[in-house]
């Protein structure tokens, strides 16, 4: 079956510390995006890739890196530099086909999820 | 901007209906819906383009006014299932990007 994988689905780092978090998907999806979900809170926007070695900064790309080498990949690096890494990382997929009468509805997939702790 | 959910918060007695909504400061080309389950992915319930379309499968539906830039999820005869948080999402350009809102809290009980 078709799916996103995410891991570790936990992950335990030192401060000052960059950490790289995975994400594979096989459903042939050209878009990919990654959010971070703080407790009782919405999911923000980090980064997102419509298409393979181009990606786009979203609502608080500061201290996070990302790289899309192959359409199944979009790995997340958060960096030294982001001060409150905490969170749990939910990595997303979707198609950009649209429709025959010309629009896309196609929902979002998402991975399980990595818990980054940072101590 | 983010979208804002209302309420931020319901518990309901299985059987029981509820609205959630969502509200949007910016033009809208659609509005996704999910539910999350506690320490899970969030999972895909509908997605609404603009055009004011209303959609539904089983005892759950929303509408989209698209010029109110509003979008409401009805559950309808809740289950314990229901229970969860309910974020709506939001698209207001060409890209595919979804701009999450706060979230809605369901609590189902007996």
């Amino acid at each position: 079956d078709g799916g996103i994988t995410q891991s570790p689905k936990y992950l335990f780092r030192k401060e000052g510390q960059n950490v790289t978090l995975s994400c594979e998907q096989n459903l042939n999806h050209d878009a990919m995006y990654w959010y971070r979900q703080d407790p009782g809170q919405g999911l923000r926007l980090i980064y997102y890739s419509q298409i393979v070695n181009d990606f786009q900064k979203g609502d608080i790309a500061e201290g996070y890196s990302v790289s899309r080498e192959k359409k199944e990949s979009f790995p997340l690096t958060v960096t030294s530099a982001q001060k409150n890494p905490t969170a749990f990382y939910l990595c997303a997929s979707s198609t950009t086909r649209v429709r025959d009468r010309g629009y896309n509805d196609y929902g979002y997939t998402f991975g399980s999820g990595t818990r980054l702790t940072v101590v | 901007q983010q979208p804002v959910q209302s309420p931020q918060a319901v518990i309901l007695r299985e059987g029981e209906d509820a609205v959630i909504n969502c509200s949007s400061s910016k033009a809208l080309y659609s509005v996704h819906w999910y539910r999350q389950k506690h320490g899970e992915a969030p999972v895909f319930l509908m997605i609404l383009l603009k055009g004011g379309e209303q959609k539904g499968h089983d005892k759950i539906s929303a509408s989209f006014n698209e010029k109110k830039q509003q979008s409401s999820l009805y559950l309808t005869a809740s289950q314990l299932s229901y229970s969860g948080t309910y974020f709506c999402g939001t698209v207001t350009g060409t890209a595919s990007k979804l701009t999450f809102g706060t979230g809605t809290r369901l609590q189902v009980t007996l």
